[in-house]
């Protein structure tokens, strides 16, 4: 089973709500990883966790918050978001960030709208 | 820092020819190269991967890459374009380097399969 699952599929927020994105994995991986891809262009990396702890954070904007709360679950929370910020968020996972091949399986994604 | 270009963000084949699509990377060690294919409002998939060894590597669907590091390249091709080839296809690498194992990823090119 190589499967990430992203929910919601799909969101419609205002910029004054809170809302949060999740990921989850059940295939032992402890690396996990968030990324932003908007339209007709490739995915851009925000976060990386790597046995729970963030790892790298790409001077992602604070009204992005990850969290990790086990090695299954990411979770991204959103706060206050600009319509700029309406994107396809991607989750990722792979085996460990240091492994030697770190191969990514990715999830189908949240198509955020931010009005 | 490494990188990777895709030449052509659009290509076009008619069904049953070659597809052939270009990466090309750029770091003074070579990477670990893959090969992504993400189709309409889905997320990405792994088509195949270069690591060590064999430089003609073969992926899932009838697609190959072959690596070749005299021209830093490691382009995707299919004998015989089928319809469901549509989609874009992106090239990423993966640093040697421990601790940066996130991918970076090619513009992408999208491929249309005419009947």
């Amino acid at each position: 089973d190589t499967e990430v699952t992203q929910t919601p599929k799909h969101l419609v927020m205002g910029m004054t709500n809170k809302k949060s994105l999740k990921c989850e994995q059940h295939m032992g991986h402890r690396a996990m990883y968030w990324y932003k891809q908007k339209a007709k262009k490739p995915p851009e990396l925000m976060f990386v966790y790597s046995y729970e702890k963030l790892s790298i954070n790409e001077s992602v904007p604070s009204r992005f918050s990850p969290e990790c709360p086990n090695s299954s679950l990411l979770n991204l929370h959103l706060h206050a978001l600009q319509p700029e910020d309406s994107a396809l968020y991607l989750c990722a996972s792979s085996q460990d960030v240091d492994r030697e091949i770190n191969i990514q399986y990715f999830g189908a994604g949240t198509r955020l709208s931010v009005l | 820092a490494q990188s990777v270009t895709q030449l052509g963000s659009h290509v076009s084949v008619s069904e049953g020819a070659l597809v052939l699509l270009r990466c090309n990377y750029s770091s003074s060690v070579p990477p670990y190269l893959f090969w992504y294919v993400q189709y309409p409002n889905q997320g990405l998939q792994l088509l195949l991967k270069y690591t060590t060894g064999a430089t003609l590597v073969k992926g899932i669907n009838g697609f190959e890459a072959e690596f070749k590091k005299s021209e830093t390249s490691f382009h995707l091709t299919k004998p015989s374009a089928h319809m469901s080839d549509a989609a874009e296809y992106f090239c990423a690498v993966s640093d040697r380097k421990t601790g940066r194992r996130a991918l970076t990823f090619g513009s992408g090119t999208r491929l249309q399969v005419q009947p």
